[in-house]
C-alpha cells in the first residue's frame, strides 16, 4: 500500500528553527510537495521537490532524498503566523496526490 | 499565480436538500479538478477526479449518485451533494491542475458544508 508518515504536531519557539520530517512508501515517485494549511482555509503551496538536495525559499526549506524515502520542511526565524498544519504529499505512478495527515505546528513566544 | 474560485464559501441547510457547489479556475484552464473532503484534524482526503468532458472518477467508498460531479469546461467544475444528511457536514475543498504531466495542484479557498 502507499503511506505517507509524519509527526502529528510539534511546538517550537518563535524566532526558532523547526524540522519537519515525512517518510513516504508509494507505487512511483513524481515529486514531493508541502503545503501549508491555516486552520478553516485551503491548503496553500509551499515547496515541491523532484530531485534530491535542499531547495531553499526564503525561511522555508525543504530536502529530498530519493533513496531514502524521506523528505523534511526547514522552518527558520518562526513567526507567530507559521502556526498553522503542513502537509507533504507525494506525486506517485498515477500522476495521483498521495497526502500525509498532516502536522501541527504550534509556535509558542 | 493560478487562481481556483470556489462558491459558496459557507453554506449550512436541512438533512434532505441538495447542495452545488462551483469551482472555477479563474487564468487558467483547467484540464482535471480534484474534489477533497476534510474532516476537522484530519488530512484531505480525495472524493473524486474529474477531466473535462468526461465523467468523474470517484476513490473507493465514495458513492458516486450521492455527489455527482460535472465539468463541463475547462474552467468550471461542480459538486452536488445529494440528499444531504449531518455526517455530510465537512470542508469541501477543489483543486485544479493545467495540464497532464504538471503535477502542481492549485487549491479553492474551499466550503464549509454544514448539514442541519
Amino acid at each position: 500500500g502507499q503511506n505517507i508518515d509524519q509527526p502529528t504536531e510539534m511546538t517550537a519557539t518563535e524566532g526558532a528553527i523547526v524540522q519537519i520530517n515525512c517518510t513516504y512508501q508509494t507505487s512511483g515517485f513524481n515529486g514531493l510537495f508541502w503545503y501549508q494549511q491555516h486552520a478553516g482555509e485551503a491548503p496553500t503551496f509551499l515547496s515541491y521537490n523532484v530531485l534530491d538536495g535542499l531547495e531553499e525559499k526564503g525561511r522555508f526549506s525543504s530536502f529530498l532524498s530519493r533513496s531514502k524515502g524521506y523528505s523534511y520542511l526547514l522552518l527558520k526565524e518562526l513567526q507567530m503566523k507559521d502556526s498553522a498544519s503542513y502537509l507533504c504529499a507525494v506525486v506517485d505512478s498515477n500522476y495521483q496526490l498521495i497526502w500525509g495527515a498532516g502536522t501541527k505546528l504550534i509556535i509558542k513566544p | 499565480g493560478a487562481v481556483v474560485s470556489q462558491h459558496p464559501s459557507r453554506v449550512i441547510c436541512k438533512s434532505g436538500t441538495s447542495v452545488k457547489i462551483e469551482c472555477r479556475s479563474l487564468d487558467f484552464q483547467a484540464t482535471t479538478m480534484f474534489w477533497y473532503r476534510q474532516f476537522p484534524k484530519q488530512s484531505l482526503m480525495l472524493m473524486a477526479t474529474s477531466n473535462e468532458g468526461s465523467k468523474a472518477t470517484y476513490e473507493q467508498g465514495v458513492e458516486k449518485d450521492k455527489f455527482l460531479i460535472n465539468h463541463a469546461s475547462l474552467t468550471l467544475s461542480t459538486l452536488t451533494v445529494t440528499s444531504a444528511h449531518p455526517e455530510d457536514s465537512s470542508f469541501y475543498i477543489c483543486s485544479a491542475r493545467e495540464a497532464a504531466g504538471i503535477n502542481e495542484q492549485f487549491f479553492g479557498p474551499g466550503t464549509r458544508l454544514t448539514v442541519l
